[in-house]
């Protein structure tokens, strides 16, 4: 089974400034690949990057991915005030624990 | 564009049966090679995959769960179901509905969820 670690637990950052999330798979598997997405409270999850680096439909270019293996990242170039939310990564049938991106 | 929804009773009793239905609209169940699934996630906690349906019939179960899950389709309707036996209080969370796209290219198997329903609260009490 899969383990995926999110660091930090929670970042603590202010609006414009850039972010970088990261997740990190207990083995690397014949899957190379990872989705991201986030939550904001009282609503579902909502897909940002699926295969790694492909961002969703609608998803602005402020967001990016990266990785392979078992490192990938999640960066925001610069944090808009609706980004502020919990994100999730995933792989396979496994999730992150998440990182809460907060208003600092 | 495919929009789910799901429903069903939101107070279920200790040791009985939790139910779910999961429509979908904007779209037909059948058409893609999507598999459909259901994620829950107890409150101010992560999300844990319970388990997803192909529209043959053809089911996947979380190991940790199997023994209590059972999910069904019923395309004649556009909706999946979700049943979990023997509720405790530990199976208390916000159940989601979600299509699963998945993607087999050499050496690799991609996967992700897209769309989701948006949720209903499932409590076990008494």
């Amino acid at each position: 089974e899969i383990v995926l670690t999110q660091s930090p637990g929670t970042l603590s950052l202010s609006p414009g400034e850039r972010a970088t999330l990261s997740c990190r798979a207990s083995q690397s598997v014949s899957s190379s690949y990872l989705a991201w997405y986030q939550q904001k409270p009282g609503q579902a999850p909502r897909l940002l990057i699926y295969g790694a680096s492909s961002r969703a439909t609608g998803i602005p270019d402020r967001f990016s991915g990266s990785g392979s293996g078992t490192d990938f990242t999640l960066t925001i170039s610069r944090l808009e005030p609706e980004d502020f939310a919990v994100y999730y990564c995933q792989q396979f049938r496994t999730f992150g624990g998440g990182t809460k991106v907060e208003i600092k | 564009q495919v929009q789910l929804q799901e429903s069903g009773p939101g107070l279920v009793k200790p040791s009985q049966t939790l139910s779910l239905t999961c429509t979908v609209s904007g779209g037909s169940i059948s058409s893609g090679s999507y598999y459909w699934s259901w994620i829950r996630q107890p409150a101010g906690k992560g999300l844990e995959w319970i388990g997803r349906i192909y529209t043959s019939g053809s089911t996947n179960y979380n190991p940790s769960l199997k023994s209590r899950v059972t999910i069904s389709v019923d395309t004649s309707k556009n909706q999946f179901s979700l049943k979990l036996s023997s509720v405790t209080a530990a199976d208390t969370a916000v159940y989601y509905c979600a299509r699963e796209w998945i993607v087999v290219v050499p050496a690799a198997i991609d996967n992700w969820f897209d769309p989701w329903g948006q949720g209903t609260l499932v409590t076990v009490s008494s």
